[in-house]
Protein backbone atom coordinates (compact mmCIF):
# COMPACT_ATOMS: atom_id res chain seq x y z
CA UNK A 1 0.00 0.00 0.00
CA UNK A 2 1.23 3.43 -0.95
CA UNK A 3 1.81 5.79 1.83
CA UNK A 4 3.03 9.53 1.00
CA UNK A 5 3.34 11.36 3.88
CA UNK A 6 3.79 14.62 5.09
CA UNK A 7 5.92 16.56 7.73
CA UNK A 8 2.80 18.50 9.54
CA UNK A 9 -1.14 18.87 9.09
CA UNK A 10 -1.49 22.33 10.09
CA UNK A 11 1.14 25.06 10.17
CA UNK A 12 0.65 28.52 11.39
CA UNK A 13 3.86 31.11 10.17
CA UNK A 14 4.30 34.86 10.24
CA UNK A 15 4.91 36.76 7.26
CA UNK A 16 8.34 37.00 6.58
CA UNK A 17 9.27 33.58 7.67
CA UNK A 18 11.23 30.55 5.85
CA UNK A 19 8.86 27.62 6.01
CA UNK A 20 9.89 24.20 5.20
CA UNK A 21 7.19 21.43 4.09
CA UNK A 22 8.35 18.11 3.46
CA UNK A 23 7.12 15.26 2.02
CA UNK A 24 8.04 11.46 1.86
CA UNK A 25 6.89 8.47 -0.24
CA UNK A 26 7.53 4.91 0.59
CA UNK A 27 7.37 2.99 -2.99
CA UNK A 28 9.78 4.10 -4.76
CA UNK A 29 8.38 6.12 -7.13
CA UNK A 30 10.26 8.69 -9.58
CA UNK A 31 7.48 11.43 -10.08
CA UNK A 32 7.08 13.74 -6.73
CA UNK A 33 4.81 16.57 -6.95
CA UNK A 34 3.84 19.75 -4.88
CA UNK A 35 0.49 21.20 -5.67
CA UNK A 36 -1.52 24.35 -3.55
CA UNK A 37 -5.42 23.75 -3.08
CA UNK A 38 -7.62 26.47 -2.99
CA UNK A 39 -11.42 26.82 -3.29
CA UNK A 40 -12.95 26.84 -7.24
CA UNK A 41 -8.79 27.03 -8.48
CA UNK A 42 -8.61 23.39 -8.06
CA UNK A 43 -4.87 21.86 -7.71
CA UNK A 44 -2.18 23.78 -9.09
CA UNK A 45 1.24 22.50 -9.80
CA UNK A 46 3.97 24.28 -7.98
CA UNK A 47 7.12 22.16 -8.56
CA UNK A 48 7.45 18.41 -9.66
CA UNK A 49 10.29 16.87 -9.94
CA UNK A 50 11.33 13.45 -12.33
CA UNK A 51 14.52 12.53 -10.42
CA UNK A 52 16.99 12.97 -7.35
CA UNK A 53 18.13 16.42 -7.98
CA UNK A 54 15.64 17.37 -10.62
CA UNK A 55 12.86 19.81 -10.66
CA UNK A 56 10.99 21.49 -13.05
CA UNK A 57 8.59 24.48 -12.72
CA UNK A 58 5.07 24.02 -12.63
CA UNK A 59 1.93 26.61 -13.12
CA UNK A 60 2.36 28.81 -9.90
CA UNK A 61 6.58 28.48 -8.64
CA UNK A 62 6.55 32.47 -8.13
CA UNK A 63 7.76 32.49 -3.92
CA UNK A 64 8.67 29.18 -3.45
CA UNK A 65 11.59 26.98 -4.17
CA UNK A 66 11.93 22.82 -3.58
CA UNK A 67 14.96 20.29 -3.13
CA UNK A 68 15.01 16.39 -3.50
CA UNK A 69 18.08 15.53 -2.41
CA UNK A 70 16.95 11.63 -2.17
CA UNK A 71 14.78 9.54 -3.87
CA UNK A 72 11.64 9.21 -0.97
CA UNK A 73 11.81 12.88 0.12
CA UNK A 74 10.81 16.14 -1.61
CA UNK A 75 10.56 19.32 0.13
CA UNK A 76 9.01 22.61 -0.46
CA UNK A 77 10.65 25.86 0.43
CA UNK A 78 8.44 29.04 1.16
CA UNK A 79 11.58 31.06 1.29
CA UNK A 80 9.72 34.53 2.89
CA UNK A 81 6.07 33.46 3.49
CA UNK A 82 3.47 35.80 3.18
CA UNK A 83 0.21 35.81 3.44
CA UNK A 84 -1.55 35.03 -0.29
CA UNK A 85 0.65 31.51 0.21
CA UNK A 86 -2.03 30.52 3.66
CA UNK A 87 -3.50 27.59 1.47
CA UNK A 88 -3.78 23.75 1.68
CA UNK A 89 -0.78 22.46 0.13
CA UNK A 90 -0.56 18.78 -0.92
CA UNK A 91 2.35 16.91 -2.17
CA UNK A 92 1.85 13.38 -4.62
CA UNK A 93 3.90 10.59 -6.08
CA UNK A 94 3.94 8.29 -9.21
CA UNK A 95 5.78 5.65 -11.62
CA UNK A 96 7.45 7.68 -14.15
CA UNK A 97 6.48 4.61 -16.49
CA UNK A 98 3.89 2.26 -16.88
CA UNK A 99 0.33 1.73 -17.89
CA UNK A 100 -1.06 4.36 -15.46
CA UNK A 101 0.69 7.66 -13.68
CA UNK A 102 -1.77 7.22 -10.91
CA UNK A 103 -0.55 9.71 -8.28
CA UNK A 104 -1.23 9.02 -4.58
CA UNK A 105 -1.36 11.76 -2.26
CA UNK A 106 -0.41 13.07 0.99
CA UNK A 107 -2.85 14.06 3.53
CA UNK A 108 -1.95 18.16 2.93
CA UNK A 109 -0.39 20.65 5.15
CA UNK A 110 -2.93 23.46 6.11
CA UNK A 111 -0.99 26.27 6.33
CA UNK A 112 -1.84 29.78 7.63
CA UNK A 113 0.79 32.87 7.30
CA UNK A 114 -0.26 35.33 9.61
CA UNK B 1 -0.21 27.55 -21.31
CA UNK B 2 -1.98 24.73 -20.65
CA UNK B 3 -5.18 24.45 -18.87
CA UNK B 4 -8.29 22.36 -18.01
CA UNK B 5 -11.73 23.59 -17.60
CA UNK B 6 -14.46 21.77 -15.82
CA UNK B 7 -18.02 22.08 -15.64
CA UNK B 8 -20.34 22.17 -13.53
CA UNK B 9 -18.32 23.44 -10.69
CA UNK B 10 -21.57 22.18 -8.67
CA UNK B 11 -23.87 19.45 -9.45
CA UNK B 12 -27.11 18.47 -7.15
CA UNK B 13 -28.67 15.02 -7.90
CA UNK B 14 -31.71 12.69 -6.57
CA UNK B 15 -29.84 9.64 -5.32
CA UNK B 16 -30.51 7.17 -8.05
CA UNK B 17 -30.20 9.59 -10.77
CA UNK B 18 -26.99 9.85 -12.89
CA UNK B 19 -24.27 12.62 -12.81
CA UNK B 20 -22.31 14.03 -15.30
CA UNK B 21 -19.01 15.87 -15.15
CA UNK B 22 -17.54 17.34 -18.47
CA UNK B 23 -13.90 18.47 -18.92
CA UNK B 24 -11.86 20.33 -21.66
CA UNK B 25 -8.30 20.48 -21.95
CA UNK B 26 -6.07 22.74 -24.32
CA UNK B 27 -2.75 20.73 -24.83
CA UNK B 28 -3.09 17.87 -27.86
CA UNK B 29 -0.33 16.03 -26.54
CA UNK B 30 -2.04 15.01 -23.41
CA UNK B 31 -2.15 11.70 -23.31
CA UNK B 32 -3.31 10.00 -20.04
CA UNK B 33 -7.40 11.55 -18.31
CA UNK B 34 -8.00 10.67 -14.82
CA UNK B 35 -10.23 11.17 -12.55
CA UNK B 36 -9.64 11.56 -9.10
CA UNK B 37 -12.49 12.11 -6.03
CA UNK B 38 -11.96 13.78 -2.48
CA UNK B 39 -14.05 13.32 0.15
CA UNK B 40 -14.38 16.33 2.82
CA UNK B 41 -11.25 16.39 4.66
CA UNK B 42 -9.46 13.67 2.89
CA UNK B 43 -6.80 13.34 -0.20
CA UNK B 44 -7.89 13.02 -3.34
CA UNK B 45 -7.92 9.81 -4.99
CA UNK B 46 -8.03 8.10 -8.16
CA UNK B 47 -10.87 6.55 -9.31
CA UNK B 48 -10.88 6.22 -12.58
CA UNK B 49 -8.63 6.55 -15.76
CA UNK B 50 -8.45 6.59 -19.46
CA UNK B 51 -5.78 6.73 -22.43
CA UNK B 52 -5.98 8.57 -25.41
CA UNK B 53 -5.93 5.17 -27.16
CA UNK B 54 -9.35 4.49 -26.05
CA UNK B 55 -12.60 6.07 -26.22
CA UNK B 56 -14.55 4.72 -23.65
CA UNK B 57 -13.90 3.12 -19.98
CA UNK B 58 -16.40 1.68 -17.39
CA UNK B 59 -16.04 0.14 -13.95
CA UNK B 60 -19.40 -0.54 -12.28
CA UNK B 61 -21.57 2.70 -11.52
CA UNK B 62 -18.44 5.16 -13.25
CA UNK B 63 -17.52 5.52 -16.82
CA UNK B 64 -15.65 8.20 -18.41
CA UNK B 65 -15.78 9.05 -22.15
CA UNK B 66 -12.92 10.53 -24.44
CA UNK B 67 -13.37 12.81 -27.60
CA UNK B 68 -9.71 13.32 -28.25
CA UNK B 69 -10.66 15.26 -31.96
CA UNK B 70 -12.44 17.44 -29.45
CA UNK B 71 -10.52 17.84 -26.85
CA UNK B 72 -13.45 16.89 -24.43
CA UNK B 73 -13.43 13.87 -21.69
CA UNK B 74 -16.41 13.16 -19.11
CA UNK B 75 -17.26 11.28 -16.24
CA UNK B 76 -20.89 9.54 -15.96
CA UNK B 77 -21.83 8.11 -12.44
CA UNK B 78 -25.03 5.93 -12.88
CA UNK B 79 -27.08 5.11 -9.55
CA UNK B 80 -26.22 7.84 -7.33
CA UNK B 81 -25.38 6.66 -3.73
CA UNK B 82 -24.87 9.56 -0.54
CA UNK B 83 -21.56 8.38 -0.70
CA UNK B 84 -20.76 9.78 -4.10
CA UNK B 85 -21.26 12.91 -2.32
CA UNK B 86 -17.39 14.44 -2.76
CA UNK B 87 -15.56 16.66 -4.90
CA UNK B 88 -14.11 15.47 -8.44
CA UNK B 89 -11.21 16.38 -10.43
CA UNK B 90 -10.60 15.55 -14.43
CA UNK B 91 -7.19 16.35 -15.53
CA UNK B 92 -4.98 15.64 -18.41
CA UNK B 93 -1.51 14.09 -18.06
CA UNK B 94 1.68 15.11 -20.58
CA UNK B 95 5.24 15.08 -20.15
CA UNK B 96 5.13 14.31 -16.58
CA UNK B 97 2.94 17.09 -15.81
CA UNK B 98 -0.59 16.68 -14.55
CA UNK B 99 -3.34 19.82 -15.44
CA UNK B 100 -6.01 19.21 -13.25
CA UNK B 101 -9.44 21.53 -13.35
CA UNK B 102 -11.53 23.55 -10.46
CA UNK B 103 -13.60 20.61 -9.64
CA UNK B 104 -17.10 19.74 -9.29
CA UNK B 105 -18.53 19.41 -6.06
CA UNK B 106 -21.38 17.04 -6.09
CA UNK B 107 -23.91 16.70 -3.81
CA UNK B 108 -26.05 13.25 -3.93
CA UNK B 109 -29.38 14.06 -2.10
CA UNK B 110 -31.27 10.83 -0.10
Amino acid sequence: DVKVTQSSRYLVKRTGEKVFLECVQDMDHENMFWYRQDPGLGLRLIYFSYDVKMKEKGDIPEGYSVSREKKERFSLILESASTNQTSMYLCASSLRRGTTYEQYFGPGTRLTVT
Amino acid sequence: GENVEQHPSTLSVQEGDSAVIKCTYSDSASNYFPWYKQELGKRPQLIIDIRSNVGEKKDQRIAVTLNKTAKHFSLHITETQPEDSAVYFCAAWSFFKTIFGAGTRLFVKA
